[in-house]
């Protein structure tokens, strides 16, 4: 069935460095690819999202770009602010509308 | 503002009770999710629903069942409580592939 795996963490980085989590894929057909991140004492939200092979996402200078070829969907931002500090979650859209998400990644990010 | 409201925020129940948690969206989405979050296991699917009276089994649907008999509404019962159904629940709602909004969550302690 559907699945994403993404990387374990903590990841744990200092204010400015260069963020990527990791997240790849399994899916039958063509599904939608989201990024969602949960601030500490709140609800998750939709950070970013990519329907098709190529599209690249984008919010609040975090990036994903679609790779069908590598099933992949990484998250990048290039300098990340203490801020940023929450888990961060990939997920799928595929058949029926089903939305599966991965174990989450909790980043930290010291001054 | 898209709303997603689950009815409680804690709720205590004991082994061998009927539970019944409630999600409600006033945003005529036809999706609707019902999720666990637990530490290291991130969000498991238990059921989803993407019609009036139409339901699918997620990943982990034993124990559980759901009842959508109207558009905003979309009902998760534990038909007997168990101690290691004690979790955070989360109800999500969207728009056919698009963003996913999520409830505050209903943290479920089974003693």
């Amino acid at each position: 069935g559907d699945s994403v795996t993404q990387m374990e963490g903590p990841v744990t980085l200092s204010e400015e460095a260069f963020l990527t989590i990791n997240c790849t894929y399994t899916a039958t057909g063509y599904p939608s690819l989201f990024w969602y991140v949960q601030y500490p004492g709140e609800g998750l939200q939709l950070l970013l999202k990519a329907t098709k092979a190529d599209d690249k996402g984008s919010n609040k200078g975090f990036e994903a770009t679609y790779r069908k070829e590598t099933t992949s969907f990484h998250l990048e931002k290039g300098s990340v602010q203490v801020s940023d500090s929450a888990v961060y979650f990939c997920a799928l859209m595929g058949g029926f509308q089903k939305l599966v998400f991965g174990t989450g990644t909790r980043l930290l990010v010291s001054p | 503002d898209v709303k997603v409201t689950q009815s409680s925020r804690y709720l205590v129940k004991r082994t061998g009770e009927k539970v019944f948690l409630e999600c409600v969206q006033d945003m005529d989405h036809e999706n609707m999710f019902w999720y666990r979050q637990d530490p290291g296991l991130g969000l498991r699917l238990i059921y989803f629903s993407y019609d009036v009276k139409m339901k699918e089994k997620g990943d982990i649907p034993e124990g559980y069942s759901v009842s959508r008999e109207k558009k905003e509404r979309f009902s998760l019962i534990l038909e007997s409580a168990s101690t290691n159904q004690t979790s955070m629940y989360l109800c999500a709602s969207s728009f056919r592939a698009g963003e996913a909004f999520f409830g505050q969550g209903t943290r479920l302690t089974v003693v």
